[in-house]
């Protein structure tokens, strides 16, 4: 049971151009609702989160659309950048237990010159 | 500095040896983690230990055990590895209150298991 769905699986946009990556979720007990950032040899890094009690949160050029009733969150990145090629991973997790954090399967990101 | 580091970076091992792989983190956090990526990128929680007790254990053989000393460090001891068990292990670590769902990870041991 896949708890968080990630789509697309890989994604290719040009320089300047707005990336959108899809997350859905089936478990309404989570409240938090981190993406996460992934270079290759390093670590996950937190890039942005919101929780369900508004609909949009934005930090530069990252933003998280929020549809509770749709159980859906996505990530935009505007004017996508060559050094914004990574993997992307959305991740959810409820209140009472939140540093167990189901991921989904991750967006491969290439954003070409 | 760096704020969650495991080692080591790399680790590459004959089949059936017993491994362990190290993980500190200096932000002051009460909960610690380890997760898995496989090779598809996917990633997975294995433990979570909060204070130096285990409060997450999911479905791993119990050929993995992880250990506490002290709420800084959290090192995850292997017995008797498995081709399968190849993977990158991440160690992440959070603070309690309502960001403890912000995860901070490690750079990851990448384990190697031939």
């Amino acid at each position: 049971q896949q708890q968080v769905k990630q789509s697309p699986q890989s994604l290719i946009v040009q320089k300047g151009g707005i990336s959108i990556i899809n997350c859905a979720y089936e478990n309404t007990a989570f409240d938090y609702f981190p993406w996460y950032q992934q270079f290759p040899g390093k670590g996950p890094a937190l890039l942005i989160a919101i929780r369900p009690d508004v609909s949009e949160k934005k930090e530069g050029r990252f933003t998280i659309s929020f549809n509770k009733s749709a159980k859906q969150f996505s990530l935009h990145i505007m004017d996508s950048q060559p050094g914004d090629s990574a993997t992307y991973f959305c991740a959810a997790s409820k209140n009472a237990n939140a540093g167990k954090s189901t991921f989904g399967d991750g967006t491969t990101l290439t954003v070409k010159p | 500095d760096t704020a969650v580091s495991q080692t080591p970076k790399y680790l590459v091992t004959q089949m059936g040896n017993d491994k362990s792989i190290k993980c500190e983190q200096n932000l002051g956090h009460d909960t610690m983690y380890w997760y898995k990526q496989d090779s598809k990128k996917f990633l997975k929680i294995m433990f979570s230990y909060n204070n130096k007790e285990l409060i997450i254990n999911e479905t791993v053989p119990n050929r993995f055990s992880p250990k506490s000393p002290d709420k800084a460090h959290l090192n995850l001891h292997i017995n008797s590895l498995e081709l399968g068990d190849s993977a990158v292990y991440f160690c992440a670590s959070s603070l309690a209150g309502k960001d403890r769902g912000k995860l901070f990870f490690g750079s990851g041991t990448q384990l190697s298991v031939l």
